[in-house]
């Protein structure tokens, strides 16, 4: 059960795209469409994002979106803004019936 | 609205046990599996635990296999993390966490504020 490879952090300017990618298995991120994206502000529990690679819950703005290739998903937010600076984790469903997530990548905006 | 409160955390010392709750409103409890996520100071998510809805599949983290145990009650609309042999490493928030359909293949969309487990002498 190892977590999930994200990076630790990434940053962007207002306005700007950034992309944080989950590396994982076949086993899991790979065998799966059960990815889905996390973001958590400081203090607070995490907020559902992304869910089965790229589906968006109804109330998340249409600036994130998600994708996968191979065994590596990816979170795209486009036009950042100052609200979006928080952690971000990935999470897929695995082989052995249970869950993994990314190790977190901290976002910051410029 | 979907709620989940989570209580139960506390100062326990390392060999001790605890029993976590956690009070879900708002949805039919009984339709939906259930998860527990923990996360250690400065530290990122773990997957603990999760409950199919009927509560008759249950599957652990390696990290706390043979410690813990997830329970629920659905006549009481309430899962349960029962801990024991605590160690150092399992001091974090612990949340709740709703999956989305009666089996644990389902993500998780409703967290939790957190409990908060500290195990120290």
């Amino acid at each position: 059960q190892s977590a999930l490879t994200q990076p630790a952090s990434v940053s962007g300017s207002p306005g700007q795209s950034i992309t944080i990618s989950c590396s994982g298995t076949s086993s899991d991120v790979g065998g799966y469409k059960y990815v889905s994206w996390y973001q958590q502000h400081p203090g607070k529990a995490p907020k559902l994002m992304i869910y089965d690679v790229l589906n968006r819950p109804s109330g998340v703005s249409n600036r994130f979106s998600g994708s996968k290739s191979g065994n590596t998903a990816s979170l795209t937010i486009s036009g950042l803004q100052a609200e979006d600076e928080a952690d971000y984790y990935c999470s897929s469903y695995t082989s052995s019936s249970t869950w993994v997530f990314g190790g977190g990548t901290k976002l910051t905006v410029l | 609205e979907v709620q989940l409160v989570e209580s139960g955390g506390g100062l326990v010392q390392p060999g001790g046990s605890l029993r976590l709750s956690c009070a879900a409103s708002g949805f039919t409890f009984s339709s939906y599996a259930m998860s527990w996520v923990r996360q250690a100071p400065g530290k990122g998510l773990e997957w603990v635990s999760a409950i199919s809805g009927s509560g008759g599949s249950t599957y652990y983290a390696d990290s706390v296999k043979g410690r813990f145990t997830i329970s629920r009650d659905n006549s009481k609309n309430t899962l349960y993390l029962q801990m024991n042999s605590l160690r150092a490493e399992d001091t974090a928030v612990y949340y709740c966490a709703k999956n989305t359909g009666p089996v644990t293949d389902y993500y998780m969309d409703v967290w939790g504020k957190g409990t908060t487990v500290t195990v120290s002498s």
